[in-house]
């Protein structure tokens, strides 16, 4: 089945705490991307890939990394989470970057930074 | 720049009566938008997409939109509402070459039986 894989779905943690949520795809897509949800104001992209070693800042990136090492896995760190960055996560891949290119969403990760 | 506009937060309608959620939206160039359906718990799901094809665009569950660019509109319609289709929808334009998607604040519908 084809699928975006977004771990944890869940997680509550402490300010400071190194994490790491890891997404994976098995459609061999070649562009990622991550977007935070927030009531009232949609989504916004976080950071794109647009090809393995390629990656770019998106409208929010301030206080994440990524890496694109491989085609299929695109992971979000948070090297020093804040309570600002409580939010839910999606990742998401399509075939390219194109503006025509429907995107294809995981079931999203929950944070909550205490 | 591209931008896009949900002109409700919220729509409640009676199961088996029809459905409209509008979108406005603003692009310097032809754009490609999409509706998509967020259940709760749930990622979101493409319901359909304008390309510059046909201007009447006909998705999945019954649902279709139709891109008018006179009024920068690409409002969504259903002809009957069942239950399940409760759930929060968003209107989004691709923002270029990036592939950013530009969501919309969403609006929430809510089918009452």
């Amino acid at each position: 089945e084809a699928q975006v894989t977004q771990n944890p779905r869940y997680l509550i943690t402490v300010t400071g705490k190194k994490l790491t949520v890891t997404c994976s795809q098995n459609m061999n897509h070649e562009y990622m991307s991550w977007y935070r949800q927030d009531p009232g104001l949609g989504l916004r992209q976080i950071y794109y890939s647009m090809n393995v070693e390629v990656t770019d800042k998106g409208d929010v990136p301030e206080g994440y990394k990524v890496s694109r090492k491989e085609k299929r896995n695109f992971p979000l760190i948070l090297e020093s989470p804040s309570p600002n960055q409580t939010s839910l996560y999606f990742c998401a891949s399509s075939q390219q970057g194109g503006g025509n290119q429907p995107q294809h969403f995981g079931d999203g990760t929950r944070l909550s930074i205490l | 720049a591209q931008s896009v506009t949900q002109l409700d937060s919220h729509v409640s309608v009676s199961e088996g009566t029809p459905v409209l959620l509008r979108c406005n939206y603003s692009s310097s160039y032809s754009p490609s938008l999409f509706w998509y359906v967020q259940h709760p718990n749930k990622g979101l799901q493409l319901l359909l997409k304008y390309t510059s094809a046909a201007t009447l665009v006909k998705g999945i569950n019954g649902f279709e939109a139709e891109f008018k660019k006179s009024e920068t509109s690409f409002h969504l319609t259903k002809p009957s509402a069942h239950m399940s289709d409760a759930a929060e929808y968003f209107c989004v334009v691709s923002g270029g070459n990036t592939g950013k998607l530009i969501f919309g604040q969403g609006t929430t519908l809510q089918v009452k039986p």
